[in-house]
């Protein structure tokens, strides 16, 4: 079926590094652009980075620009985000997101269940 | 750079209509997303460019979009409707962002 699977997630102390994937299934990854979105336990849903559907172009929030580096692989249909320097403040539930249509502006119709990064 | 505000809470009865509203400069020119995230679930989209509900999203559930406010409508609300909602658009050109509203805390009574 339609899915998208995140991992990588766990506990990790300031200042270190983790690498997240999503794996997704079910539909032709290579023709969407990818989100990652975050939130932060109890709070609001934060948009952290998006990809073009072949790579081409990357675009990420201040809060993270310089230290998360969002990728991904189409003949893995995966979806990567390397974070750096990692603060307390990153500490959220991270999801994996579809962007309907070829673009990277539409809605995001289709979500993964989110891995969680803990910074401590 | 673009902000959008949300009310952090709306209530109402059961069978009334709750409005939530996403205020931002001049909002009415860009295309806006509404999500319902229930406890413990990822997002789901509810409403697309403005007033476009998605496969499977009741027709009680309606959008608006004008100025410098949008506002996601659900008429005859049910106890299941009970959830937070989120607002969001695409902004921006040479650095372009995913923004999104604080998010509202629809209670039903």
């Amino acid at each position: 079926q339609v899915q998208l699977v995140e991992s990588g997630g766990g506990v990790v102390q300031p200042g270190r590094s983790l690498r997240l994937s999503c794996a997704a299934s079910g539909f032709t990854f290579k023709s969407y652009a990818m989100h990652w979105v975050r939130q932060a336990p109890g709070k609001g849903l934060e948009w952290v980075a998006v990809i073009t559907y072949d790579g081409g172009k990357k675009y990420s929030a201040d809060s993270v620009k310089g230290r998360f580096t969002i990728s991904r692989d189409n003949s893995k249909s995966t979806l990567y985000l390397q974070m750096d320097t990692l603060r307390p403040e990153d500490t959220a539930l991270y999801y994996c997101a579809r962007v309907q249509g070829g673009t990277t502006s539409g809605n995001i119709d289709l979500w993964g269940q989110g891995t969680l990064v803990t910074v401590s | 750079s673009y902000a959008l505000t949300q009310p952090p809470s709306v209530s109402v009865a059961p069978g009334k209509t709750a409005r939530i509203t996403c205020g931002g400069n001049n909002i009415g020119s860009k295309g806006v997303h509404w999500y319902q995230q229930k406890p413990g679930q990822a997002p789901v989209l509810v409403i697309n460019y403005d007033n476009d509900r998605p496969s499977g999203i009741p027709e009680r559930i309606s959008g608006t979009n004008s100025g410098n406010t949008a506002t996601l409508t659900i008429s005859r609300v049910e106890a299941g409707d009970e959830a937070d909602y989120y607002c969001q658009v695409w902004h921006g050109i040479s650095d372009p962002s995913v923004v999104f509203g604080g998010g509202t805390k629809l209670t039903v009574l």
